[in-house]
């Protein structure tokens, strides 16, 4: 069974860096096509894909939020962190971790749909 | 960045009627597209990916179509646990990887 959890500060203060930590089981990050991703939702809206980081430490990061995103894995203790810098008020979300199993499918492509979610973490960026 | 499109923004619909929802892409994406249910305060639940290929334990009321830039995720007869907000996603070209801004599907 996979599952993933996010864990972080509820709390943050403007300018400050964020940083949130998943941890997951029931795979490794080291297997072959085996991703995991960050993705956010401010209050009553849509999902963002923000960062993902892949089996061979690949890292793929959103352009419009590429230079305050860092993301990296600890293989051995099946965890991701992501931080995230200058945080804002309009950064105030819940902050979820979800799964990629990279596939190939019949028309040779590659899937990156997210198959597994953590539950999320509320993140308040306020003073 | 391929910018998706969701409509309508809002659909109300009684049990056992048939809910139709679109998403459209700013560009061609195959059939690199996934649909995910969203419950209030709940996580995102992969319901469909390759565009039609429900994910495991999805029961068969759930359906997707299309290819290129138009898809459409339809529940054939409604039952009071679909309600929620629905969400694409596309795959075809990344990063990003993006969603549309959701489909609220209300039971009448």
């Amino acid at each position: 069974q996979v599952t993933l959890r996010e864990s972080g500060p509820a709390l943050v203060k403007p300018t400050q860096t964020l940083t949130l930590t998943c941890t997951f089981s029931g795979f490794s990050l080291s297997s072959n096509g085996m991703c995991v991703n960050w993705i956010r939702q401010p209050p009553g809206k849509a999902l963002e894909w923000l960062a993902l980081i892949d089996w061979v430490d690949g890292k793929y990061y959103s352009p419009s939020l590429r230079t305050r995103l860092s993301i990296s894995k600890d293989t051995s203790k099946n965890q991701v962190v992501l931080t995230m810098a200058n945080m804002d008020p309009v950064d105030t979300g819940t902050y979820f971790c979800a799964r990629i199993r990279r596939e190939r499918d019949s028309g040779g492509h590659y899937s990156y749909y997210f198959d597994s979610w953590g539950q999320g973490t509320l993140v308040t960026v306020s003073s | 960045e391929i910018v998706m499109t969701q409509s309508p923004a809002t659909l109300s619909v009684s049990p056992g009627e048939r809910a139709t929802l679109s998403c459209r892409a700013s560009q061609s994406v195959g059939t690199n597209l996934a649909w995910y249910q969203q419950k209030p305060g709940q996580a995102p639940r992969l319901l469909i990916y390759g565009a039609s290929t429900r994910a495991t334990g999805i029961p068969a009321r759930f359906s997707g179509r299309g290819s290129g830039t138009e898809f459409t995720l339809t529940i054939s007869s409604l039952q009071s646990e679909d309600f929620g907000v629905y969400y694409c996603q596309q795959y075809n070209d990344w990063p990003p990887l993006t969603f549309g801004q959701g489909t609220k599907l209300e039971i009448k």
